[in-house]
């Protein structure tokens, strides 16, 4: 039983163009998300977070937005670049601090010069 | 600020075998994380230490998985006997005991590969 989902496995984008990949939820108690970016033989690294309270969170290229109704979550990255080509882990949580996140299977980006 | 330590970094050995990993995390940070990501899937929880205590062991298969965190700093996990499908990066992962992004930091992982 998934409870986050990342439909897509793999998305190409030409460099400069916008990158969305998307997350589904179906844990309705989840209310803080966050976005992990992997390099290959490495471990993930922190991108960017947003909680239940707001429905868009920006920071830089990249920006969170967070639909709670339909338990849908995305990232957008404007412009892409091929150094964020990189697999993308949506991870889902009952509050921020000391929880058990949970991740879904990652969405490999492709950003082609 | 040094970051989650992780040894060995690979690691091949046969079925019935045993293997340990090692994670030293961020100094200050009291919980700890071992997580299991299988090629293809996204990390999976194995353990979760609030200094050395055991916060959330739900998902170890306690019969052949084993962790501890001696001291509260650093920890051991143990697979003893080793299956076909324990072959997967097991990454170990620390957080900061203070509110904020509740950003995990992660080791690079200790690949498996169980033959």
């Amino acid at each position: 039983d998934q409870q986050v989902k990342q439909n897509s496995p793999s998305l190409s984008v030409q460099e400069g163009r916008i990158s969305i990949l998307n997350c589904d939820y179906t844990n309705s108690m989840f209310d803080y998300f966050l976005w992990y970016k992997k390099y290959p033989a490495e471990g993930p690294t922190f991108l960017i977070s947003i909680s239940s309270i707001k429905d868009k969170n920006e920071d830089g290229r990249f920006t969170v937005f967070l639909n709670k109704s339909a338990k849908h979550l995305s990232l957008h990255i404007v412009p892409s670049q091929p150094g964020d080509s990189a697999v993308y882990f949506c991870a889902a949580s009952e509050g921020n601090y000391g929880q058990n996140f949970v991740f879904g299977p990652g969405t490999r980006l492709s950003v082609l010069p | 600020e040094a970051g989650v330590a992780q040894s060995p970094r690979y690691k091949i050995i046969e079925k019935r075998q045993s293997v340990a990993f090692w994670c030293n995390p961020i100094s200050g940070h009291a919980t700890l994380y071992w997580y299991q990501q299988i090629l293809g899937q996204g990390p999976k929880l194995l353990i979760q230490f609030q200094n050395n205590g055991v916060v959330d062991d739900s998902q170890l298969p306690k019969d052949r998985f084993s962790a501890e965190r001696l001291k509260g700093v650093d920890s051991t996990l143990k697979i003893q006997p080793a299956k076909l499908e324990d072959s997967a990066v097991y990454l170990c992962a620390s957080s900061t005991p203070d509110p904020g992004t509740g950003e995990l930091f992660f080791g690079e992982g200790s690949r498996l590969t169980v033959l």
